[in-house]
């Protein structure tokens, strides 16, 4: 079974610009998850998307959102990029073990804001 | 909030030597995940515990569940050099996971 895949890899942009990143779960995950990391402040939760629709949100700012697209597909956009956006882009999928959810990551987008 | 606290923060040791990584809350998970993490790659599971008390083998890594589904260990034997990297402890409950801060390990040859 494929694993969570995420495009691009690398990504380099300048302030002001604004970036997509793609991410496909696991064949059957229906939720997918998108978090920010930096080593300053760990991993960080953005958004989570279920049937296309956005459960739960973490404390971003508006210009990062996401979508998810009927085959669960999902794309994270951030708008007016900022120095600070520089980090590594993790999506998830998720799926229900049991009385219980797994989840699963990608590779990861390394995004940076030059 | 749902904060987990892991420690310590960086550890590094020799290979063949064995340790114990922490991670602590005063929330209730209905389930605790443990990843590893490369540089520039994303987690990877290695575990998943939810009954209180209970303990999973992974070859040379033990892992355990407090009883009352709070908090959890890591406990590797043998440290060897492929065992370097971060990490990470996940809580879940319901349908959301909060991670910890995770744990820098560096297994010297």
């Amino acid at each position: 079974k494929a694993g969570v895949t995420q495009t691009p890899r690398y990504l380099i942009k300048t302030r002001g610009q604004q970036v997509t990143l793609s991410c496909s779960p696991i064949s059957g995950h229906r939720s997918v998850s998108w978090y920010q990391q930096t080593p300053g402040q760990g991993l960080q939760f953005l958004f989570e998307y279920f049937s296309e629709t956005q459960r739960n949100k973490g404390n971003f700012p508006g210009r990062f959102s996401g979508r998810q697209f009927s085959n669960s597909r999902s794309e994270m956009n951030v708008s007016t990029l900022e120095l600070g956006d520089s980090a590594l882009y993790l999506c998830a999928s998720s799926r229900l073990a049991g009385a219980y959810n797994e989840q699963f990551f990608g590779p990861g987008t390394r995004l940076t804001v030059l | 909030t749902q904060l987990l606290e892991q420690s310590p923060q960086f550890l590094s040791i020799q290979e063949g030597e064995n340790l114990t990584v922490y991670c602590n809350s005063s929330s209730v998970f209905s389930s605790l995940q443990w990843y590893r993490q490369e540089p520039g790659e994303g987690p990877v599971l290695l575990v998943t515990v939810v009954t209180g008390g209970e303990v999973k083998k992974l070859k040379r890594l033990t892992f355990q569940f407090g009883d009352a589904r709070k908090d959890s260990s890591l406990h590797i034997t043998a440290a060897q050099t492929g065992d370097t990297g971060l990490y990470l402890c996940a809580g879940g409950t319901g349908n959301q996971f909060y991670f910890g801060t995770g744990t820098s390990l560096t297994v010297i040859p």
